[in-house]
């Protein structure tokens, strides 16, 4: 099955930094990677997500990068704020066409604090 | 109000009993998930379920049981057999792209 692996676990910067989280992950026919955040108490919460069609998404200060061949993909935060604080997960899935979808398999999760 | 639905948000359970978690949805998704989350591991699926009647174990299934007997409702038991329930449970749903979670169902043995 699927296995997704994320680094690094924490991760401190300061204000107006930028920040990146990298995952791999090991089954080929995995299409689908979404990137969630989870605030403290909260639910996690799709931030962005990307296709395999496609190699980078941008969303203002989000973007996740994709590379097929090495099978990893990263989400990069520019200019960081206090309120980007917060576990971050990555995940792969499969997505076929006809609308099934394969389990949805996350990473370990990544606890990022921005100080002001 | 849309959504997904856990209950109860806090359960105590003795030892040697089973219990069960609801997750019911309205958002008309196919596919539901459950999922284990302790400090440091992540998100860890226990069980899923693309449609109804049908489920596959995930990679924690040991020790748990889910039916799908209806779209909206995804119950997840937890037995005797769970030697460490004690943790937080997510259970999600999803159509096409976009995971929705529950807000979740913390479980302590006592």
């Amino acid at each position: 099955g699927e296995n997704v692996e994320q680094h690094p676990s924490t991760l401190s910067v300061q204000e107006g930094d930028s920040a990146v989280i990298k995952c791999t992950y090991s089954d080929s026919a995995s299409n689908y990677f979404p990137w969630y955040k989870q605030e403290l108490g909260k639910r996690p919460q799709l931030i962005i997500d990307i296709r395999s069609n496609v190699g980078e998404k941008k969303d203002q200060r989000i973007a996740v990068t994709l590379n097929k061949t090495a099978k990893h993909f990263s989400l990069h935060i520019t200019e960081t704020q206090p309120e980007d604080s917060a576990v971050y997960f990555c995940a792969a899935r499969v997505m076929n066409y006809g609308g099934s979808q394969g389990n949805l398999i996350f990473g370990k999760g990544t606890k990022l604090s921005v100080k002001p | 109000d849309g959504g997904i639905t856990q209950s109860p948000k806090y359960l105590f359970r003795k030892e040697g009993q089973n219990v069960t978690l609801s997750c019911e949805q309205n958002l008309n998704h196919d596919a539901m998930y459950w999922y284990r989350q302790d400090p440091g591991q992540g998100l860890r699926l226990i069980y899923y379920s693309q449609i109804v009647n049908d489920f596959q174990k995930g990679d924690i299934a040991e020790g748990y049981s889910v039916s799908r007997e209806k779209k909206e409702s995804f119950p997840l038991t937890v037995t005797s057999a769970q030697k460490n329930p004690t943790a937080f449970y997510l259970c999600a749903s999803s159509k096409y792209r976009e995971a929705f979670f529950g807000q979740g169902t913390r479980l302590t043995v006592v």
